[in-house]
C-alpha cells in the first residue's frame, strides 16, 4: 500500500518570499510523482510530475520539485510567491510500470498556502 | 476543448434521496475515477473503470455504484445518500500508454446530505 504524508497543513508566507512544500511518500513499488494545485472553488490542475530522469522537475508558474529517491520526498519549491499562488497543494503517486485501478492516485492531505501582501 | 465536465456543480440533497453525478470526457480516454476530497484527507479514489463495462472498487466505494456504458460517460450513483457522503467529489479521466499518468480532473462536485 502507497501512503502520502504533507507534513504541514498550512503555510502563511509573504509575497515574493520563497516557499517550500513538503511531501514524503512510502511505496512498496517504484512510483511517478505529482503535484496538484486547486486554486479556490476550482478543479484540481497538474503543476508537474516526476515520471523518469532528471531528478529536479520543473513545472508551471515557477514551481519546481526534488525528487529525492533515498529520502522518499518529492518537495515543492518556488522562489518568489505572487497572491495569486494562494491556493491548496496536493501532491501524489501512483504506481509505476502497471497501469492498475485507472492509474489511481494516492494524495496527501493537501497544504493550503496563504500568501500575504 | 479538452475537458472534462461534471454536472451538477452543486447539490443539496435528504438522506435516503438517490442521486447521481454525472460526468463526461470528450478527450476519448479509457480509463475514468472518481474521487472525494474530504478536509486533511486529500482526495480517495471511489471507484474507477479501465474501459466500457470495466468497473472496480477504490479505496472507499461503500454506498456508491458506478456505471460505464459508453467510452465518454462514468455516472456516480448514490442509491441511499447519507449524511457522510457530503463531500466534494472529482472525476477524472486518463489515457493509456506509456509514461502517460496525468490525469485529468472535472470541476468538482459538491454535494451535502442533510
Amino acid at each position: 500500500a502507497q501512503s502520502v504524508t504533507q507534513l504541514d497543513s498550512q503555510v502563511p508566507v509573504f509575497e515574493e518570499a520563497p516557499v517550500e512544500l513538503r511531501c514524503n511518500y512510502s511505496s512498496s513499488v517504484s512510483v511517478y510523482l505529482f503535484w496538484y494545485v486547486q486554486y479556490p472553488n476550482q478543479g484540481l490542475q497538474l503543476l508537474l510530475k516526476y515520471l523518469s530522469g532528471s531528478t529536479l522537475v520543473k513545472g508551471i508558474n515557477g514551481f519546481e520539485a526534488e525528487f529525492n529517491k533515498s529520502q522518499t520526498s518529492f518537495h515543492l519549491r518556488k522562489p518568489s510567491v505572487h497572491i495569486s499562488d494562494t491556493a491548496e497543494y496536493f501532491c501524489a503517486v501512483s504506481d509505476k510500470g502497471v497501469q492498475a485501478a485507472g492509474n489511481k492516485l494516492t494524495f496527501g492531505g493537501g497544504t493550503r498556502v496563504l500568501v500575504k501582501p | 476543448e479538452a475537458q472534462v465536465t461534471q454536472n451538477p456543480r452543486y447539490l443539496i440533497t435528504v438522506t435516503g434521496k438517490k442521486l447521481t453525478v454525472t460526468c463526461s470526457q470528450n478527450m476519448n480516454h479509457e480509463y475514468m475515477s472518481w474521487y472525494r476530497q474530504d478536509p486533511g484527507l486529500g482526495l480517495r479514489q471511489i471507484y474507477y473503470s479501465m474501459n466500457v463495462e470495466v468497473t472496480d472498487k477504490g479505496d472507499v466505494p461503500e454506498g456508491y455504484k458506478v456505471s460505464r456504458k459508453e467510452k465518454r460517460n462514468f455516472p456516480l450513483i448514490l442509491e441511499s445518500p447519507s449524511p457522510n457522503q457530503t463531500s466534494l467529489y472529482f472525476c477524472a479521466s486518463t489515457p493509456t500508454g506509456e509514461e502517460i499518468y496525468e490525469q485529468y480532473f472535472g470541476p468538482g462536485t459538491r454535494l451535502t446530505v442533510t
